[in-house]
């Protein structure tokens, strides 16, 4: 599996868009990115994932870079809630079944 | 719509002890999984299952077992519990793009 590098902690303005960096030089071909935030104390929660192209929902964009080696997670409009620890993961997704490993995250500070 | 849920949320055990965590889904997901997070470490594989009656080694399995009996139950057992099995334990299941987690349970061993 691809491995991923992340800031260790970043801050951000509340109301502000934070844009939160993951590179993945060693990405394949058929790996998506996908990104996870977990809020203090509880289960990671899934925000996005991407193949090669942008993606957007409800919760946040994700920017992919045209050769796949990195990636940029954004949060439009910061919220004290978005406070938390965001993962960058490389895997596959094969038939549903996903192997995905966790690093050590960015922890994003959302101040008022 | 409860999602994934464990049990027991918090335990404290004496070494040695035995335990068993449940995991519980109720969105008919085929895959499992059980996580341990430690201070300042991301989350690793303990174990995890393709479907009911299939169960598969993670990252570090050493001193459990687990069981997949019905494809809604993910158990996790600690035969004999040590102080380095102190942790917070996720559960996750799967079908699809997205994992969904449990709230996690907290286990110290003394």
């Amino acid at each position: 599996d691809a491995k991923t590098t992340q800031p260790t902690s970043m801050d951000c303005a509340e109301g502000r868009a934070a844009n939160l960096p993951c590179n993945h030089s060693t990405i394949s071909g058929n790996e998506y990115v996908y990104w996870y935030r977990q809020i203090h104390s509880q289960g990671p929660q899934y925000i996005i994932h991407g193949l090669k192209n942008n993606e957007t929902n409800e919760m946040a964009s994700l920017i992919i870079t045209e050769d796949r080696k990195s990636s940029t997670l954004i949060l439009p409009h910061a919220t004290l809630r978005d406070t938390a620890v965001y993962y960058c993961i490389v895997g596959l997704m094969n038939t549903g079944f996903q192997k995905l490993v966790f690093g050590t995250g960015t922890r994003l500070l959302v101040s008022p | 719509n409860a999602g994934v849920t464990q049990t027991p949320k918090f335990r404290v055990l004496k070494t040695g002890q035995s335990m068993t965590l449940l995991c519980a889904q109720d969105m008919n997901h085929e895959y499992m999984y059980w996580y341990r997070q430690d201070p300042g470490m991301g989350l690793r594989l303990i174990h995890y299952s393709v479907g009911e009656g299939t169960t598969a080694k993670g990252e570090v399995p050493d001193g459990y077992n687990v069981s997949r009996l019905k494809k809604q139950n993910f158990l996790l057992g600690l035969e004999s519990a040590a102080p380095s099995q102190t942790s917070v334990y996720f559960c996750a299941s799967s079908q699809g793009y997205g994992y969904t987690f449990g709230s996690g349970t907290r286990l110290t061993v003394v």
